[in-house]
């Protein structure tokens, strides 16, 4: 039972260029979310899904996008990487009022 | 402003003794208080939670107290041991929000063998 799956574990970026956060849960959740963690800062919302087909806008979702296509899959995607989003960045899945299960995390380094 | 503030920001404390890590938030709206416990280069990992219908909940050597009426919340571990070391977020979420958690800023915990 994987849980919740994040790919890739660390990222170096380049200033100006773009990339997708992988992220996909095996338990059926209909929930999903996207949270960056800075350090001292605790973690802060994205984006959020409460399905298939619906996102929307979190606390911080200023230079980020997704998607949701499938229950399993919420990719986040970076355009014109920033030193700002240099940060670790969590995906995590919840059913209803259950507890939310978190995946390991991506470490992103903007340079 | 959904805040959720949390104290101390670091916290050393010899094995076997109690650690208390505080937590206060602002939006009475919130209805749900789970804490999270983190290790280095791991995800949280949720280990208790509590709903303000009740004023304390106690899971083994965890507790959490909370007061209705301050917006206060607090962990409690008892007998800390070494492997308790770790980072602590209190958090907080209410109904017809996705379910979003509103973090604390976390608290590293040390306990010293």
């Amino acid at each position: 039972n994987a849980g919740v799956t994040q790919t890739p574990k660390f990222r170096i970026l380049k200033i100006g260029q773009s990339m997708t956060l992988q992220c996909a849960q095996d338990m059926n959740h209909n929930y999903m979310y996207w949270y960056r963690q800075d350090p001292g800062m605790g973690l802060k919302l994205i984006y959020y899904s409460v399905g298939a087909g619906i996102t929307d806008k979190g606390e911080v979702p200023n230079g980020y996008n997704v998607s949701r296509s499938t229950t399993e899959d919420f990719p986040l995607r970076l355009e014109l990487a920033a030193p700002s989003q240099t940060s670790v960045y969590f995906c995590a899945s919840s059913y209803l009022n259950t507890e939310a299960f978190f995946g390991q995390g991506t470490r992103l380094t903007v340079v | 402003q959904q805040q959720v503030k949390q104290s101390p920001q670091s916290l050393i404390v010899q094995k076997g003794g109690i650690s208390i890590i505080n937590c206060a938030y602002e939006n009475t709206a919130f209805d749900y208080f789970p804490w999270y416990q983190q290790f280095p280069g791991k995800g949280p990992a949720l280990l208790i939670a509590i709903r303000p219908d009740v004023s304390e909940k106690k899971e083994g050597r965890f507790t959490i107290s909370f007061n209705k009426s301050a917006k206060q919340f607090s962990l409690h571990i008892m007998d800390s041991q070494p492997g308790d070391s770790a980072t602590y977020f209190c958090a907080a979420s209410m109904k017809g929000s996705a379910r979003q958690l509103t973090f604390g800023s976390g608290t590293q915990l040390t306990v010293l063998p």
